[in-house]
């Protein structure tokens, strides 16, 4: 079966640097999104990755490696407003969309 | 301001009532699709849609129905047949020709069953 797996839960603090990882087995691999949702609200675009490596924007990095089924969002200079749950989701060769539980993050002071 | 209009942001069903979620997108986007959310889980995929007056079933269709009369509108039909119906349902749109297939989402509605 597919299955995306993330940290249920992280705690972080104000000003540090955090990461949380996503591993993922699906039949093919067409991209890997995450998004932030904060509670309550809808989810919102942070990165997607289909190649290898890391794609930098500002605060947010996000890393891939296909032959080992693995992602990692970094979230650096933490603040308050980036307590929410981050969702990973992998596009399979159907082009279907699969959903992790996603990690909430709750930053503290 | 183009985006996701989803209504109501909370409704209160009682149990063997149907109730219709609306969803309008102004963005333009071909595909428009619904997604449950339950806590613990991923995102499941109820409906989607890539054009008007065609739509195929997700992962969890059985107890809802969907129509998709104009490219705008997509409204989820939470039917008496669904057995746990209690849950945050997500609307979401994408545009087919785009190199990653971003979807942008409502804001949610919360459905609760007395």
């Amino acid at each position: 079966g597919q299955n995306i797996d993330q940290p249920t839960e992280m705690t972080a603090t104000e000003g540090a640097i955090v990461q949380i990882n996503c591993t993922y087995q699906t039949s093919g691999f067409n991209g890997l999104f995450w998004y932030q949702q904060h509670a309550g609200e809808a989810p919102t675009f942070l990165s997607y990755n289909v190649l290898d490596g890391l794609e930098e924007k500002g605060r947010f990095s996000s890393f891939l490696s296909r032959s080992k089924g693995y992602s990692y969002l970094l979230l650096k200079e933490l603040q308050m407003k980036d307590s929410a749950s981050y969702l990973c989701a992998v596009t399979d060769s159907n082009y279907q969309l699969i959903w992790g539980a996603g990690t909430k993050l709750i930053i503290k002071p | 301001d183009g985006g996701i209009t989803q209504s109501p942001k909370y409704l209160f069903r009682k149990e063997g009532q149907n109730v219709t979620l609306s969803c309008e997108q102004n963005l333009n986007h071909d595909a428009m699709y619904w997604y449950r959310q339950d806590p613990g889980q991923g995102l499941r995929l109820i409906y989607y849609s890539q054009i008007v007056n065609d739509f195929q079933k997700g992962d969890i269709a059985e107890g809802y129905s969907v129509s998709r009369e104009k490219k705008e509108s997509f409204p989820l039909t939470v039917t008496s047949a669904q057995k746990n119906p209690t849950a945050f349902y997500l609307c979401a749109s994408s545009a087919l020709e785009a190199s990653t297939g971003e979807l942008f989402f409502g804001e949610g509605s919360r459905l609760t069953v007395l």
